[in-house]
């Protein structure tokens, strides 16, 4: 049981280029969720669905785009990179959007934007 | 959801108990307390939640002050693989389209 996965793990870019970061769940979580952690800070959430179909922004959603694309999936698109989306990015899903239900989280996309 | 205080770093001694400390003097009646914990270079875990009563798992304590304006998180014997930031975070789960909001946490330290 893999939980949640995130590709690439590592990329780095330069200023203006696009790409996706791709995650995927096997648990069956109506909810996905998008954050972003720069170093020394919490994480910031840029993105979250709540459900398949849904999707709504966070804190910090300027600069991304998602899509959901079924109830496994939910990509994150950096349209033009720029150095300030430099950060680890975590994805994570819950069974349900709200409750006490707990968060997965995948191990992180390291991007560094040149 | 409300704001919570915790410590900016703590250190402990392998073998020994660990108290991490959380204010939350604003809590609403309905917000439930989650503590999060994250290793080096991995993303978050699951650790404990509760509402009113003290919480146990396999992983930790959770003590509730009566008032509910402050929680500690107990774990029993620190180990190496303890060493982690653990998140305090408040959520009242009717509160519709909030998810959860992470703050800083507490960076914890095991010596050998």
């Amino acid at each position: 049981n893999a939980g949640v996965t995130q590709t690439p793990k590592f990329q780095v870019l330069k200023t203006g280029q696009s790409m996706t970061l791709q995650c995927a769940q096997d648990m069956n979580h109506n909810s996905m969720y998008w954050y972003r952690q720069d170093p020394g800070m919490g994480l910031r959430l840029i993105y979250y669905s709540a459900s398949e179909g849904t999707t709504d922004k966070g804190e910090v959603p300027n600069g991304y785009n998602v899509s959901r694309l079924n109830k496994r999936e939910f990509s994150l698109r950096l349209e033009s990179a720029a150095p300030s989306q430099t950060s680890v990015y975590f994805c994570a899903s819950s069974e349900v959007f709200g409750g006490t239900g707990e968060l997965f989280f995948g191990e992180g996309s390291r991007l560094t934007v040149l | 959801d409300a704001k919570t205080t915790q410590p900016n770093s703590m250190e402990s001694n392998e073998e020994e108990p660990v108290h991490l400390p959380c204010n939350h003097s604003t809590i609403s009646g309905t917000d439930y307390i989650h503590w999060y914990r994250q290793l080096p270079s991995q993303g978050p875990e699951y650790v404990i939640h509760g509402l009113t009563s003290n919480v146990n798992n396999r992983m930790a304590s959770l003590a509730i002050a009566e008032d509910r304006k402050s929680s500690t998180l107990i774990l029993h014997r620190a180990t190496l693989r303890d060493a982690a930031v653990y998140y305090c975070i408040l959520r009242d789960p009717n509160s519709g389209n909030t998810p959860l909001v992470f703050g800083k946490g507490t960076r914890l330290s095991v010596i050998a």
